[in-house]
């Protein structure tokens, strides 16, 4: 089986800008979750996404939305960028979320200008 | 909120020799998972444990879900240069979403 992919890997960005990421979950899984992962703070938990309803959210600006298809492949988008914004943004999928064991794709390495 | 604590932040330790490393949390879990990290890249689910008391082994890595539900270790035997990154671990209990320890960086000097 193929893992989770994510696109693109690396963006380069300027402040107000807005950004989509998209990651694409490892066949037959259903739950997608987003996490923002910087040196300061570690990973942080921003939503997940369990057929094409948000299921949870973490504690970030609303800013930061999402959606997923029914394909299951989900996306992330981050509005009115700034610099604190720059970061590993990751996605990982299990098959049906929360508890169950999640594995993640390889990252979007976000820098904003 | 839920927090996870991992000993300890860093080490530095000469090939060939073991490695422990552990996760604690202030509230019991349900589920443990270990990852590892190299620069740049997602992490990587090394063990995954779903029971107090279980013991796994994947190739020279040994993890165990401690009985009080509040810890779990690592340990890496005869380590390698390729064992160098930062080892995450992650809990959960049932219907939540799981929270991320903040990583142990692992350095091997040959």
């Amino acid at each position: 089986k193929a893992g989770v992919t994510q696109t693109p890997r690396y963006l380069i960005k300027t402040r107000g800008q807005q950004v989509t990421l998209s990651c694409s979950p490892i066949s037959g899984h259903r739950s997608v979750s987003w996490y923002q992962q910087t040196p300061g703070q570690g990973l942080q938990f921003l939503f997940e996404y369990f057929s094409e309803t948000q299921r949870n959210k973490g504690n970030f600006p609303g800013r930061f939305s999402g959606r997923q298809f029914s394909n299951s492949r989900s996306e992330m988008n981050v509005s009115t960028l700034e610099l604190g914004d720059s970061a590993l943004y990751l996605c990982a999928s299990s098959l049906a979320g929360r508890e169950e064991t999640q594995y993640f794709g390889p990252g979007t390495r976000l820098l904003v200008l | 909120g839920q927090q996870l604590n991992q000993s300890p932040q860093s080490m530095f330790i000469q090939e060939g020799e073991d490695v422990s490393m552990n996760c604690t949390s202030s509230s019991i879990f349900n589920t443990w998972l270990w990852y590892k990290q190299d620069p740049g890249e997602g992490p990587v689910l090394l063990i995954a444990l779903y029971k107090a008391g279980e013991l796994t082994s994947n190739g020279r890595l040994t993890a165990q879900f401690g009985i009080t539900r509040k810890d779990s270790f690592l340990n890496i035997s005869a380590s390698i240069p390729s064992d160098v990154g930062i080892y995450f671990c992650a809990g959960a209990n049932y219907g939540q979403n799981f929270v991320f320890g903040p990583g142990t960086r692992l350095s091997v000097l040959p």
